[in-house]
C-alpha cells in the first residue's frame, strides 16, 4: 500500500500563482521526499526534509512537515509554465529500508 | 552522459514471454531499486539492493526477480510475462548516506 497520499489529485493555476500540494501519510518516518515528473520522464529529486525538522527552502520551493499531524506540504512560489509536471512525495518507513511514493498532484500552470 | 541509464526504453512482448530489463549507474552507489508505475497509483517498489550480495524484496515482488551482477548493474527479470505487467518501468540509485533517489528515465513495456 501507499505511505503517501498527496493531495489534491490535480491542481490547475495561472503563471505566477503560487501552487500549495500536500502529502499526508500514516506511519513515522525517518524524513518525507519530494519529486518531480515530466511526463514519461524519470523523477527529479526536488528536496528532503527530515523528522526533525519543520521548514526547507530551496529557490522557489518550501517544504513544510509536521509530524504531529503527520503531513507535509511542497509550495511552488512564482509558478512558471515549465513547472507543469506531477509531483511526488515519498517518505520511509522508520526502522526500515524502502521508500514509498503516494500518487502524484498533476500541477497544470497556464502561461 | 546520464548517470543512470536504462535498456531497453521501449519493449512490446507476448503473454509467457520471459523479459530482462537492465540498469547501469556510473554514480558510484551502493543500494539500487526498481519500481513501476501505472497510471493514478505513483511509484511501487520491486526490488532493492544495498549492495551485490544484499537482495530485498519490496511491496511487489510477485512475478519478478532481480540480478545485481556489480555495483553498477542491477536487472529485473519477468519470467513470463503477464499483461497486468505493463506499465512503466523504472530504476533508481542512492547514496546510503544522502537518501536522495536518482532515477533513470524509464522503460515503457507492453504485455500483450
Amino acid at each position: 500500500s501507499q505511505q503517501g497520499e498527496e493531495d489534491p489529485q490535480a491542481l490547475s493555476i495561472q503563471e505566477g500563482e503560487n501552487a500549495t500540494m500536500n502529502c499526508s501519510y500514516k506511519t513515522s518516518i525517518n524524513n518525507l521526499q519530494w519529486y518531480r515528473q515530466n511526463s514519461g520522464r524519470g523523477l527529479v529529486h526536488l528536496i528532503l526534509i527530515r523528522s526533525n525538522e519543520r521548514e526547507k527552502h530551496s529557490g522557489r520551493l518550501r517544504v513544510t512537515l509536521d509530524t504531529s499531524k503527520k503531513s507535509s506540504s511542497l509550495l511552488i512560489t512564482a509558478s512558471r509554465a515549465a513547472d507543469t509536471a506531477s509531483y511526488f512525495c515519498a517518505t520511509d518507513f522508520y526502522n526500515n529500508n524502502d521508500m514509498r511514493f503516494g500518487a502524484g498532484t498533476r500541477l497544470t500552470v497556464k502561461p | 552522459d546520464a548517470d543512470v541509464t536504462q535498456t531497453p526504453r521501449n519493449r512490446i512482448t507476448k503473454t509467457g514471454k520471459r523479459i530482462m530489463l537492465e540498469c547501469s549507474q556510473t554514480k558510484g552507489h551502493d543500494r539500487m531499486y526498481w519500481y513501476r508505475q501505472d497510471p493514478g497509483l505513483g511509484l511501487r517498489l520491486i526490488y532493492y539492493s544495498f549492495d551485490v550480495k544484499d537482495i530485498n524484496k519490496g511491496e511487489i515482488s510477485d512475478g519478478y526477480s532481480v540480478s545485481r551482477q556489480a555495483q553498477a548493474k542491477f536487472s529485473l527479470s519477468l519470467e513470463s510475462a503477464i499483461p497486468n505487467q505493463t506499465a512503466l518501468y523504472f530504476c533508481a540509485t542512492s547514496d546510503g548516506l544522502a537518501e536522495t533517489q536518482y532515477f533513470g528515465p524509464g522503460t515503457r513495456l507492453l504485455v500483450l
